[in-house]
């Protein structure tokens, strides 16, 4: 199985900060790798795929980005809204894996 | 759009087996891969397999033994078995369709999911 690794477990940043989420494969993905966003009692949603691909209506703040094993989500300007728990998945080769999740706070 | 929600026993005891339906709306179940995907205590992912007319599936290797996924076409539904269930099996089970573009794919929409737990 394709291990993924996020970092870090957890974040917290003020509104307005740039915030950086890195996750990492254990093997090469190509362009394979979706992020999701989890708010609390929800859901996963689709945030990002194919790296850097945004879905209709999901804010142009969020950007992923990224090749081989090393892929980052970037939020520019945080909102409030934004606490949630992020995770990024490989859809590479099955089984299809998941990060272990990022939880973000705001200070 | 496709929505997609989950059904079935909250509680299920050790050993028996664990069943599941998800119903489609806004989309034919024919016409899409469907997967289903839990999140363990602890709020790890763990993908379970996925589903496309009946009869091309794949399954977690993890958990091959004991998945049993199928669609039911007349009900715009696909179900979930897993077999001899334990503690460890105690999750939130959500069905997602899985979106293919070519060789990309993605899992989007997502079902509000439905808690099990083991007891």
């Amino acid at each position: 199985d394709i291990r993924m690794t996020q970092s870090p477990s957890s974040l917290s940043a003020s509104v307005g900060d740039r915030v950086t989420i890195t996750c990492r494969a254990s093997q090469s993905l190509n362009n394979y790798l979706n992020w999701y966003q989890q708010k609390p009692g929800k859901a996963p949603k689709l945030l990002i795929f194919a790296v850097s691909n945004l879905p209709s209506g999901v804010p142009s703040r969020f950007s992923g980005s990224g090749s081989g094993t090393d892929f980052t989500l970037t939020i520019d300007s945080l909102q409030p809204e934004d606490i949630a728990t992020y995770y990024c998945q490989q859809s590479y080769t099955t089984p299809k894996t998941f990060g272990q999740g990022t939880r973000l706070e705001i200070k | 759009q496709v929505q997609l929600e989950e059904s079935g026993p909250g509680l299920v005891k050790p050993s028996e087996t664990l069943s599941l339906t998800c119903t489609v709306s806004g989309g034919s179940i024919s016409s899409y891969y469907w997967s289903w995907i839990r999140q363990l205590p602890g709020e790890r992912l763990e993908w379970i397999g996925y589903v496309f007319r009946s009869a091309n599936t794949d399954y977690n290797p993890s958990l091959k033994s004991r998945v049993t996924m199928s669609l039911d076409a007349s009900k715009n539904q696909l179900s979930l078995n897993l077999t001899s269930v334990t503690a460890a099996d105690t999750a939130i089970y959500y069905c997602a369709k899985l979106h293919r573009s070519a060789s990309l794919n993605w899992f989007d929409p997502w079902g509000q999911g439905t808690l099990v737990t083991v007891s």
